[in-house]
């Protein structure tokens, strides 16, 4: 089964600088894909950005990018600029992309991102 | 196009109490995932359903839950004699069609259950 470590419970970052979340997860497939999602106060979860494993070019969205590392397993997300909207929980989030589960996401604990004024 | 609703957002019940979530898709959106979130914890996933079938219940606990999506009307989750333990908040995401490559899964805005 798949697993998906976040190691950092909370981080903080001060408004206008980076910040980088990571992701590392556990799996016995080459192909699959990997998310961040974003869960505000309101609790509602919106997808943040998307990674294809098969892909070596890493994802970008505007102000949020990710760095894929596909031998560790590792796929970080930065945020630069940081708003204060973008205060929320981030979890990272692991889908199969072949068998009979490829519906499934299976998501870290989730990072607690603090954006200082 | 109105987003995947769900209702009530909280829900109070007692222990013993049954709790029944509503999911009602987004439009066009034949395909219904719910997932469980504990305090603290990564969303979980409880069953997928599509129009009148169960297609993955893996899970869900094997007693008290019960999921269903009709023909007509929203996605139900229900849980029979509530615990403390089933304290939590409740997603339901929704896609159009069988999930490919990085096709999303869109999702509510979430019932909190507390079991008093």
């Amino acid at each position: 089964a798949q697993t998906v470590t976040q190691s950092q419970p909370e981080m903080s970052v001060q408004e206008a600088e980076t910040v980088t979340l990571s992701c590392t997860y556990d799996t016995s497939e080459s192909d699959y894909y990997l998310f961040w999602y974003k869960q505000p106060p309101s609790r509602q979860m919106i997808l943040v950005i998307r990674q294809e494993a098969y892909k070596q070019q890493n994802a970008t969205e505007n102000r949020f990018s990710v760095n894929f590392q596909k031998a560790a397993k590792s796929f970080s997300l930065k945020i630069s600029d940081s708003q204060l909207g973008d205060a929320a929980m981030y979890f990272c989030a692991y889908r199969s992309a072949s068998g009979g589960s490829n519906y499934k996401l299976t998501f870290g604990k989730g990072t607690l991102l603090t954006v200082n004024p | 196009n109105a987003g995947v609703m769900q209702n009530p957002r909280h829900l109070v019940r007692r222990r013993g109490q049954e709790a029944r979530l509503r999911c009602s898709p987004m439009k066009g959106h034949s395909h219904v995932y719910w997932y469980r979130q504990l305090p603290e914890e990564g969303l979980k996933f409880m069953v997928y359903l599509q129009k009148e079938n169960i297609i993955d219940e893996s899970g869900m606990p094997k007693e008290r839950f019960s999921a269903e999506f009709p023909k007509e009307g929203p996605s139900i989750l229900r849980i029979q004699q509530v615990v403390r333990g089933d304290s939590a908040a409740y997603f339901c995401a929704s896609s159009p069609n069988e999930l490919a490559g990085l096709n999303e899964q869109f999702f509510g805005p979430g019932t909190r259950l507390t079991v008093l």
